[in-house]
């Protein structure tokens, strides 16, 4: 089974810009969350989106925003970039058949951000 | 609000000695706990979680925790570490059962010596 896949790998952008990342879950998930990552802050959540729904959300500001389509894969889009905005922006899913917590997150690769 | 604390942003352990990484937890009501892995220029890989079914979680490539309650502690142990346990080790923490939000301690980087 493959694997939780993200694109692109590896993206470089000015201040000002959008950006907009992919991920799509493991085949039969369909719980997706997003974390950013980076030397400063650690990993901290984004939001999360069950069912093409968003379930929870992060302290991050309006900027970020994120959407799941029908068949679970998920895009986040940061608008207005800031050199802040430079780190690895993580994807997971998980089956989340009810159990909750308990339900195994499966990490993508990650998407290098630099804002320039 | 849950948040986790892991001791210690560097370990360096000699190959073949105990590995030790340390991980205490604030919450207010039983958590769920969990380890990850990160490689270099690769996502995370659970290690093992805690869920209360048993306190002693053994995960995999020979990890293993334990929740202790009265220490609110769930620290990552390896009997004999190996080169390729080189990585950074986070562990996480979430309490709700309607989500997959994990919160995240600032993670120990293991380093292994010859």
């Amino acid at each position: 089974k493959a694997g939780v896949t993200q694109t692109p790998r590896y993206l470089i952008k000015t201040r000002g810009q959008q950006v907009t990342l992919s991920c799509s879950p493991i085949s039969g998930h369909r719980s997706v969350s997003w974390y950013q990552q980076t030397p400063g802050q650690g990993l901290q959540f984004l939001f999360e989106y069950f069912s093409e729904t968003q379930r929870n959300k992060g302290n991050f500001p309006g900027r970020f925003s994120g959407r799941q389509f029908s068949n679970s894969r998920s895009e986040m889009n940061v608008s207005t970039l800031e050199l802040g905005d430079s780190a690895l922006y993580l994807c997971a899913s998980s089956i989340f058949q009810g159990q909750g917590p308990t339900d195994t997150q499966y990490f993508g690769p990650g998407t290098r951000l630099t804002v320039l | 609000a849950q948040s986790v604390t892991q001791l210690g942003s560097h370990v360096s352990v000699s190959e073949g000695a105990l590995v030790l990484l340390r991980c205490n937890y604030s919450s207010s009501v039983p958590p769920y706990l969990f380890w990850y892995v990160q490689y270099p220029n690769q996502g995370l890989q659970l290690l093992l979680k805690y869920t209360s079914a048993a306190t002693l979680v053994k995960g995999i490539n020979g990890f293993e925790a334990e929740f202790k309650k009265s220490e609110t502690s769930f620290h990552l142990t390896k009997p004999s570490a190996h080169m390729s346990d080189a990585a950074e080790y986070f562990c996480a923490v979430t309490i709700s059962s309607n989500t997959g939000k994990l919160i995240f301690g600032q993670g120990t980087t293991l380093q292994v010596k010859p």
